[in-house]
Parts: structure tokens; sequence; C-alpha cells
């Protein structure tokens, strides 16, 4: 069975910190992806990878970046965190070259920005 | 453009009536589309695939290419099946992403 990890569940930062939010899957997945999880907006995408150092901006990428040096990590950073990034971040794998392949999530973060 | 629209924030009913979360999609090629389900405190999770035409704790969706509609039903609602339900959408083959919907938070009431 598919692992996603997130290695924080809850985190608070001031605002202008700079914020790292990691993610470790076990089954050697090509895609990984960063979401962020809103009430009323559904999940939107932030950016994802599609192999080890590979990057691609999704729909809302402003104020993030992210880094994927090993195939099993794919980190999400908050250059200068602001309030309007409280929210909870979902991480996710998936694997490629299989059709209907679904998305595996981690727990997810949930980000206070204080 | 793919776009995912689920017109319902919330849908409430009583445990053993029908349930229908409507889902409808923008996309100009073959879509693969699935519902994910998250319950109170859990991680986000697969509920099913169109491709698979499986029934999943008592759940069915069938893909209506005419309407471009993919809404999940079940005849009999139990209180457990209380939960946030998103529909997504993927291009053909595994390197596109998902765009999902804004979610229906499902109630059931006993």
């Amino acid at each position: 069975d598919v692992k996603v990890t997130q290695s924080s569940r809850y985190l608070v930062k001031r605002t202008g910190e700079k914020v790292f939010l990691e993610c470790v899957q076990d089954m050697d997945h090509e895609n990984m992806f960063w979401y962020r999880q809103d009430p009323g907006l559904g999940l939107r995408l932030i950016y994802f990878s599609y192999d080890v150092k590979m990057k691609e901006k999704g729909d809302i990428p402003e104020g993030y970046s992210v880094s994927r040096e090993k195939k099993e990590r794919f980190s999400l950073i908050l250059e200068s965190a602001s309030t309007n990034q409280t929210s909870m971040y979902l991480c996710a794998s998936r694997a490629t070259g299989l059709p209907n392949s679904p998305l595996h999530f981690g727990n997810g973060t949930r980000l206070t920005v204080t | 453009a793919q776009r995912v629209t689920q017109p319902e924030k919330l849908l409430s009913v009583f445990k053993g009536a029908p349930v229908e979360l409507k889902c409808n999609y923008s996309y100009s090629g073959s879509p693969e589309l699935f519902w994910y389900v998250q319950y109170s405190r859990q991680r986000l999770q697969l509920l099913l695939r169109h491709i698979s035409r499986e029934s999943i704790k008592g759940f069915t969706a069938d893909l209506n290419k005419g309407e471009t509609s993919f809404h999940l039903k079940k005849p009999f609602a139990q209180e457990e099946d209380s939960a946030m339900y998103y529909c997504a959408l993927s291009g053909a083959g595994g390197y596109s992403t998902l765009t999902f919907g804004k979610g229906t938070m499902l109630l059931v009431s006993p």
C-alpha cells in the first residue's frame, strides 16, 4: 500500500518566515504534487514534479517554490509566509504510465501564519 | 482548459434515502474521472474511478459523455457516508494533473 508521509501535521509560523513543508513517498512514484485545500475552494494545485529536479507550476504558484532532489521527497517552500497562506497543504504522488492511476495523498499539514 | 463543477456545497439527507452528488466537467479530450472522499480527520482517498465501473461502499458513478457528467449515486445512504466528496478529472495517460471540483459535503442524519 502506498504511503505518503508529510512531516508535520500542524505548523504555526510568523509572517515573513521561510517555511518548509516536507513530503516523502515510498512507492517509487515519478509524479508528486502539492495542493492547498480551502473551504469552498476545494483543492488547488500549487506545484508538481514529473521527476527528480523537475518542477512545473500549477494553478496558484505565487509565493511558493518547490524542491525535488530525490525521487521520494518533494518539498514545498514558502519564501516569506503571509497570512493568506494559512491553509491545509496536501502532498500527493501518482504513478506514471498507468491508465487512470489515482493520486495517493498524505495526511496534510495545517499551516497557520500569524 | 479542464474544469470540474460540483454545484452543491452541502447535501443533507436522512439515513436510507437515495443520494446523488453531481459532477459536471469540461475537457476537450478523453477524460479520466475520479471520486475522492475525505472522512472526518482522515486523509483524502480514492473512492472510485470511471474506468473500473465498480461499486465501492454501495456508490456508483457513470460517465455520461453526452452530458459531460459523472454523478455519484447511492440508493440508500448510511450515516457513515457523511464526508466531503470531491470529483476530479485528468487527461488520458499518467502524465496529466488532476483538477478537482470544490467539493460537496454529504451529511446523513439518523
